[in-house]
């Protein structure tokens, strides 16, 4: 089946500093990948859409100057949290989709201190 | 305004039995629905799925049943298996694109 990696998979950060979150899908091409936040006990939350060589599409209530994405490449799209602080703590996925459903990342653990 | 609801946050089943975990929904412009099973700390892997044009889908212990004028699926997994605790989301896709809608989530958790 299709695989999508995410790296790193856990990340401790200081607070104030920025942490860069990748998603790459492996063996096939994806133009859109979304990015998902999950809080302990919750359901996933769609944070944004990425879209290869455009903007990215922000949902309702997310920061886009705190949550900066990047899908230069067809295979490759970045999250990265700036200046992070201990409330951005979190599981955060990247998700792509086929025709046959989404696969995701392995997920990223941010602790920010 | 939640548009997919597991309405179930836990579940607990014996070793043997079988498991059935519900979803709901609101959007009658979802066309594809999908289960996914969860590990903590790790992400999201796919189980099955069904298209609107289908009422049943199997896949070895796995099954899922649509009811669309219920705006209803369920997974059922038989026989379950201590393995399959974890937790399981439903999604649910429109035909505007390929972004996912997901549930609550439902933690199952089956005893020896």
């Amino acid at each position: 089946g299709a695989v999508v990696s995410q790296h790193p998979s856990w990340v401790i950060c200081k607070s104030g500093t920025s942490v860069k979150i990748e998603c790459r899908s492996l063996d096939f091409q994806a133009t859109t990948m979304f990015w998902y936040r999950q809080f302990p006990k919750q359901s996933l939350m769609l944070m944004a859409t990425s879209n290869e060589g455009s903007k990215a599409t922000y949902e309702q209530g997310v920061e886009k100057d705190k949550f900066l994405i990047n899908h230069a490449s067809l295979t490759l799209s970045t999250l990265t949290v700036t200046s992070a602080h201990p409330e951005d703590s979190s599981f955060y996925i990247c998700s792509a989709s086929l025709p046959q459903g989404a696969f995701f990342g392995q997920g990223t653990r941010l602790t920010v201190v | 305004d939640q548009q997919v609801k597991q309405n179930s946050p836990s579940l607990s089943v014996q070793e043997g039995r079988i498991s059935i975990l519900n979803c709901d929904y609101t959007n009658s412009m979802f066309d594809y629905f999908l289960w996914y099973k969860k590990y903590p700390a790790e992400g999201p892997t796919f189980l099955i799925s069904i298209s609107s044009i289908k009422d049943k889908n199997e896949d070895g212990r796995f099954t899922v049943f649509l009811n669309k004028s219920a705006k209803h699926l369920s997974l059922h997994i038989v026989p379950s298996q201590p393995g399959d605790s974890a937790v399981y989301f439903c999604a649910a896709r429109g035909n505007a694109g390929n972004m996912l809608t997901f549930g609550g989530g439902t933690r199952l958790m089956v005893k020896p």
